[in-house]
């Protein structure tokens, strides 16, 4: 069971806008910031989001992400069949001492 | 280009030991924190641990349901990190990532190795 909370599924039709969320608590999200990876089926992750809202280079900004109190969510805008893949929000935990990952949350293009 | 590559994966009794590699290419490894990051097949990521620069003390730390068994340890000289695994159980048995970052994504986990697969079975 993880520390941090995500839907195990998502969908939504080609051009749609969906959300992912990813809720924590205080000794994590409430304190630290938080990255997201995209991960295609048979490949490694790649970050997506980093600090919560920062886009690497190369990420379309069609990805966003925020976030509130103890949760943070991933905004996936004019969704493409390629944004098919597993996703996971990471954040540093001050009670354990180390990182965690949320489940994951699989995203299906209808 | 940055480059993770990982190897020394393979098949090993349970109660056996196993040390993995980490080869990193294309931006100044020493000054940046290294991750390992473990995937079980149809699971999800699992932080196993990372050990911080010279700078920061090489410290490390290491996710709580090792229990110990697993060490990383880092030679800037030759741009590796390993990760040794030690009293390997079935539950150990999955796709092994190094992750590590430059810049302000220097202790975090941004570029990361194609993975390599460790199979714990008798």
């Amino acid at each position: 069971q993880s520390l941090l909370t995500q839907p195990p599924s998502a969908s939504g039709t080609p051009g749609q806008r969906v959300t992912i969320p990813c809720s924590g608590s205080g000794s994590n999200i409430g304190t630290s910031r938080v990255n997201w990876y995209q991960q295609p089926p048979g490949t490694a992750p790649k970050l997506l989001i980093y600090f919560n809202d920062q886009r690497p280079s190369g990420v379309p900004d069609r990805f966003s992400g925020s976030k509130s109190g103890t949760s943070v969510s991933l905004a996936i805008s004019g969704l493409q069949s390629e944004d098919e893949a597993d996703y996971y929000c990471a954040v540093w935990d001050s009670r354990l001492d180390g990182w965690v990952f949320g489940g994951g949350t699989k995203l299906t293009v209808l | 280009e940055v480059q993770l590559v990982e190897s020394g994966g393979g098949l090993v009794q349970p109660g056996g030991s196993l040390k993995l590699s980490c080869v990193v290419s294309g931006f100044t490894f020493s000054g940046s924190a290294i991750h390992w990051v473990r995937q079980a097949s149809g699971k999800g990521l699992e932080w196993v641990g990372r050990m911080r620069s010279k700078t920061d003390d090489y410290a490390t730390a290491y996710g709580v349901s090792l229990e110990g068994r697993f060490t990383i340890s880092r030679d800037d000289s030759k741009n590796t990190a390993y990760l040794q695994m030690n009293s390997l159980q079935t539950e150990d048995t999955a796709v092994y990532y190094c992750v590590s970052g430059q810049w302000q994504l220097k202790n975090h986990m941004d570029v990361w190795g194609q993975g390599t697969t460790v199979t714990v079975s008798s």
